[in-house]
């Protein structure tokens, strides 16, 4: 089975200074990794996804994120974060292999960029 | 806008009753997921279709149904409701049904059971 553990619930930062929301994850076979944004009464958007190859993943917004299968950790970064980055994020994770749908939801981030 | 619609937007109802949400996949998707998001539980898969068939079961109570219909569109149906069925839900929508592929969601449907 997988799990996601979201490190913060809450990041406050100031505008234009940079962010990191923390993911670990658990699976004992191979996994795809995703980040998923949330803005206020909205639905989940896709940010970027990790499936394989190489380790750092650009995404859309300015945002990046580095698997590290050694500390089976996922996190996202932007340098530089405006207002409208308010919002809650999702990091995810499912089994590369076996059958079926299983996507695991972390509890999420919620990202407060203040002025 | 993902191009997924999903009607009503909100919905308040009783203890007991019986609800059903609908959901428009983008045009030319086949795979149709709907999710719960609740503060207890945070956001839970709840059941994958594709074209038309049942793919994946996820954390559905038995009280939930779903089906896809021919013109793609997703029902999903929650029954002898409880307190604790309060929550969003989603429906996503993606062109195939594998894990890489990207889902659109939804706005999301705002269930109150009274």
């Amino acid at each position: 089975a997988q799990s996601v553990t979201q490190l913060d619930s809450q990041v406050p930062v100031f505008e234009e200074a940079p962010v990191e929301l923390r993911c670990n994850y658990s699976s004992s076979v191979s996994v795809y990794l995703f980040w998923y944004v949330q803005y206020p009464n909205q639905g989940l958007q896709l940010l970027l996804k990790y499936l394989s190859g190489s380790t750092l993943v650009k995404g859309i917004n300015g945002f990046e994120a580095e698997f590290n299968k050694s500390q089976t950790s996922f996190h996202l970064r932007k340098p530089s974060v405006h207002i409208s980055d308010t919002a809650e994020y999702f990091c995810a994770v499912s089994p590369a292999l076996g059958g079926g749908f299983k996507t695991i939801f972390g509890a999420g981030t919620r990202l407060f960029v203040k002025a | 806008d993902s191009g997924v619609t999903q009607t009503p937007k909100h919905l308040i109802t009783a203890t007991g009753q019986r609800v059903t949400l609908r959901c428009s996949p983008r045009s030319g998707d086949l795979s149709v997921y709907w999710y719960q998001q609740s503060l207890d539980q945070g956001l839970q898969f709840l059941i994958q279709y594709y074209n038309g068939e049942e793919r994946a079961k996820g954390n559905i109570l038995e009280r939930f149904s779903a089906q896809q219909f021919p013109d793609l569109h997703s029902e999903l149906n929650l029954s002898s409701l409880e307190l604790g069925d309060s929550a969003l839900y989603f429906c996503a929508s993606s062109v195939e049904q594998g894990r890489t592929d990207t889902q659109y969601f939804g706005p999301g449907t705002r269930l109150t059971v009274l």
